[in-house]
Parts: structure tokens; C-alpha cells; sequence
């Protein structure tokens, strides 16, 4: 089946600057890939998504990258804010099969 | 937006008892409906999948008989967790997909304590 890794576990940015988590996946037949931000104790939100027909896509301050050849996918936020800390999650899904298999989460801490 | 209401969100239970989780998709029909398991500070496990009026697919590892899968229609899904244990105690989380729909709407989760 479909293994997602992601990276760092951790990452801790200055307020301004700009963060970049980093997944890699196995099954070259995966076509979705969805990020999510989850605070604690809450439900994972979708920030942004990428379809395997498409190399990049951006909204606002949110990016996101994918490289099909070498299977990774990477989450781009720029001017990051206090807000913008939270836990992150990759997640790929395989053509036919409608599973999300996700990453191990990044949690992001924006320092003021 | 899609919107899917996960009931209860928080749940204390004793040893050998049962609890029902309930997720409802609200403006939608969820032909499809996941069901996760999260660990503090860890990621989403899927434990099964499950489609309206089919018998949930479970993934390796997750015990049937113990965490119960419904889904009788297209706008509800329960998981019950039968004769629970302090292991058990977790948060767990539903996801709704529709068949005209590409994404997948999550329930706000239930965190389960058992004493």
C-alpha cells in the first residue's frame, strides 16, 4: 500500500519568515494530495490541495509543490504568523482506491 | 461548504461498557464514510471504511467485532466500541466523502476516555 513520509516532526519559524514541510510517497499511481492543519483537540482542516495533473498551485500564502518523478510534494507558507502555528498533515491518495494515507504531521511553531 | 457533526465530542466510559460515536453529514450525502483513530501527538490511523448499505472494510490490525461500523444511509455513520478498555481511550475522528464530491469533510472528533 501507499506509505507517506513527511518532514521535519518539527519546525519552529520566526514570525515573517517563510516554512516549508516536506513529504515523500511510494505508490506512483497516487494522484490526490491534500494538506491539512490541525490545532489541538480539533478536526484536520484542508488548506490546500494538488491534483497529479498539476506541478504547483498557490492560494494567498499558501503553496504547494509536486515533483511526480521523484515523489514529493512539499507545503510552502510565506510572511508566516502566530496564527499559522498548528500541526500539519500530508496526505496522498491512490488512483481507484479512495483512502487517504497520511503523514506523520509536522507541528509548526511561529515565534512572535 | 460541506459540513459533517460528530456526536458526542467528548465521552468518559468504565472498563466493559460501550459507546457509540455518531457522524452526520449535514448538507450532503456521504457515500463513503472513514473512520480514524489518533493518538496524542501522532497521526491519523485510518481504522475502516465503510459505504452506505455495504459492510465496512476494515484496515489490518483493527479487531471488527470490537469497533462496530453503520452506515444505513447516506447521511449517517456510527462507530461503536464495544467492551471498552483504557486502551481504547483515544481520539477518534470520522470523514465523509461524496461521490460528486473530491474532498473529504471531517467530523470534529470524539475524545474517548475509558476509566
Amino acid at each position: 500500500g501507499e506509505n507517506v513520509e513527511q518532514h521535519p516532526s518539527t519546525l519552529s519559524v520566526q514570525e515573517g519568515d517563510s516554512a516549508v514541510i516536506k513529504c515523500t510517497y511510494s505508490d506512483s499511481a497516487s494522484n490526490y494530495f491534500p494538506w491539512y492543519k490541525q490545532e489541538l483537540g480539533k478536526r484536520p482542516q484542508l488548506i490546500i490541495d494538488i491534483r497529479s495533473n498539476v506541478g504547483e498551485k498557490k492560494d494567498q500564502r499558501i503553496a504547494v509543490t509536486l515533483n511526480k518523478t521523484a515523489k514529493h510534494f512539499s507545503l510552502h507558507i510565506t510572511e508566516t504568523q502566530p496564527e499559522d502555528s498548528a500541526v500539519y498533515f500530508c496526505a496522498a491518495r491512490t488512483f481507484g482506491n479512495e483512502k487517504l494515507t497520511f503523514g506523520t504531521g509536522t507541528r509548526l511553531t511561529i515565534i512572535p | 461548504g460541506a459540513v459533517v457533526s460528530q456526536h458526542p465530542s467528548r465521552v468518559i466510559c468504565k472498563s466493559g461498557t460501550s459507546v457509540k460515536i455518531e457522524c452526520r453529514s449535514l448538507d450532503f450525502q456521504a457515500t463513503t464514510m472513514f473512520w480514524y483513530r489518533q493518538f496524542p501527538k501522532k497521526s491519523l490511523m485510518l481504522m475502516a471504511t465503510s459505504n452506505e448499505g455495504s459492510k465496512a472494510t476494515y484496515e489490518q490490525g483493527v479487531e471488527k467485532d470490537k469497533f462496530l461500523i453503520n452506515h444505513a444511509s447516506l447521511t449517517l455513520s456510527t462507530l461503536t466500541v464495544t467492551s471498552a478498555h483504557p486502551e481504547d481511550s483515544s481520539f477518534y475522528i470520522c470523514s465523509a466523502r461524496s461521490g460528486q464530491n473530491y474532498g473529504y469533510t471531517f467530523g470534529s472528533g470524539t475524545r474517548l476516555t475509558v476509566v
